[in-house]
Formats: structure tokens, sequence, C-alpha cells
């Protein structure tokens, strides 16, 4: 079964606009990743955060993780049409990380 | 996917034939993932490497067997195609990065399997 399940799966917004995407998951983990994935293509690492960690950003990237509620959520701030694409949170679990498992994935569609 | 390709990009089979699909990478990575993506799933990993001759088991490894038997070679292969393995192939590497041990993935383009 899946470790991670992301929330909203679909999410259509404007330019301009913040998005937010939501990974819970099930485990103690040794870190959580987030993954973007352009239509027909592979995935590319966007940012890591660790289990001792609550907070990191990265540009236009901002990622949260609440290890209590087994939680994290990715935001991308100022959103642009570039940033259409399907995002996925990744965890690692503690004594296991080096078998990253992926969630379903959030579909996100930002409109000029 | 600079420094990691997959060979065939699209291949189509029938049942019961075998498949073999090949992960090349030129960046001497420990570690190489085999995953299938399917919608509504998101990527299951399927058998991984950590060293030449060394691998093991993903949660969906039914059907699947994998060989290294060089650094850059993972090769993932279907002994006998099924339809319910029609389905996009990835392959990733990765290296432990930092003291704790995260491991982050750098991806193929991936490999489009259909199985008729």
């Amino acid at each position: 079964s899946q470790q991670g399940e992301e929330d909203p799966q679909a999410l259509s917004i404007q330019e301009g606009e913040n998005a937010t995407m939501n990974c819970s998951y099930k485990t103690s983990i040794n870190n959580l990743q987030w993954y973007r994935q352009n239509s027909g293509r592979g995935l590319v690492h966007l940012i890591l955060i660790r289990s001792n960690e609550r907070e990191k950003h990265s540009g236009r990237l901002r990622v949260t993780l609440d290890t209590s509620k087994k939680s994290s959520s990715l935001l991308i701030t100022a959103s642009r049409a570039a940033d259409t694409a399907s995002y996925f949170c990744a965890t690692a679990p503690s004594g296991g990380y080096n078998k990253l498992i992926f969630g379903a994935g959030t579909r996100l569609a930002v409109h000029p | 996917d600079a420094g990691i390709t997959q060979s065939p990009r699209h291949k189509v089979t029938e049942t019961g034939t075998p498949v073999t699909l090949r992960c090349h990478q030129t960046e001497n990575h420990r570690y190489m993932y085999w995953y299938r993506q399917d919608p509504g799933h998101g990527l299951r990993l399927i058998h991984y490497s950590y060293g030449v001759k060394d691998t093991d088991k993903g949660e969906v490894s039914d059907g699947y067997s994998v060989s290294r038997s060089k650094t850059e070679d993972f090769l993932l292969t279907l002994e006998s195609a099924t339809s319910s393995q029609t389905s996009v192939y990835f392959c990733a590497i990765s290296e432990t990065t930092g003291g704790s041990g995260a491991n982050v993935l750098t991806f193929g383009a991936g490999s489009r399997l259909t199985v008729l």
C-alpha cells in the first residue's frame, strides 16, 4: 500500500495565486521529499525535508512537516503557467530510507 | 534526464512473451531503482539495487526479476508479460547524501510498455 497520499488529487488555479498540496503518510520516516512531473516526462526532485525539520524553503517553494500528524504540505507561491505539472510526495521510511515510497500525486493546472 | 537512459522508450508486446527493459547510468551511483507508474497509483517500487549483484524487492515485485552485473546497468525482466504489466516504467538512480543517509532520486525518461 502507498505510504504517502496527496490531497487534493487535482487543483486548478489562476496565475499569481498560491497552490497548496498536502501529503499524509503512515509510518515513521527518515525524510520526506517532493517531486514534480511534467506530462510525459520523468520526475524531478524539488525539495527534501528531514524528520527533525519543520519547514524548508527553496525559491517559491515552502515545505512543512508535522511528524506528530504524519503530514506535510507543499506551498508554491505566485504560481506560473509553467508550474502546471503533477506533484508527488515521497517518504523514506525509518530503517529503510533507501526505498522511497511515492503517493498518487496532485495534478496542478495553472491558468494564464 | 542527463546521466540516465532507458531503453526501449516504447514497446508493444504480446501476452506471454519475455520483455527486458534496460537502465543505463553514467553517474556511477550506487543505488538504482525500477518503479512502475499507473493512473491512480503514483509510482510503485518494483525492485532496487544497492550495488553490483545486490538487489532487493519492492512492493510490487511479483512477475518481475532484475539483474545488475555492472554498476552502470540495471535490467528489469518480465519473464512472461501479462496485460496487468502494461504501464510506464521508470528507472531512477541515487547516491546517499549527508550524514543521515538521504537518497534523492534522479529519474530516467520512462519506458512505456503495452502488453496486448
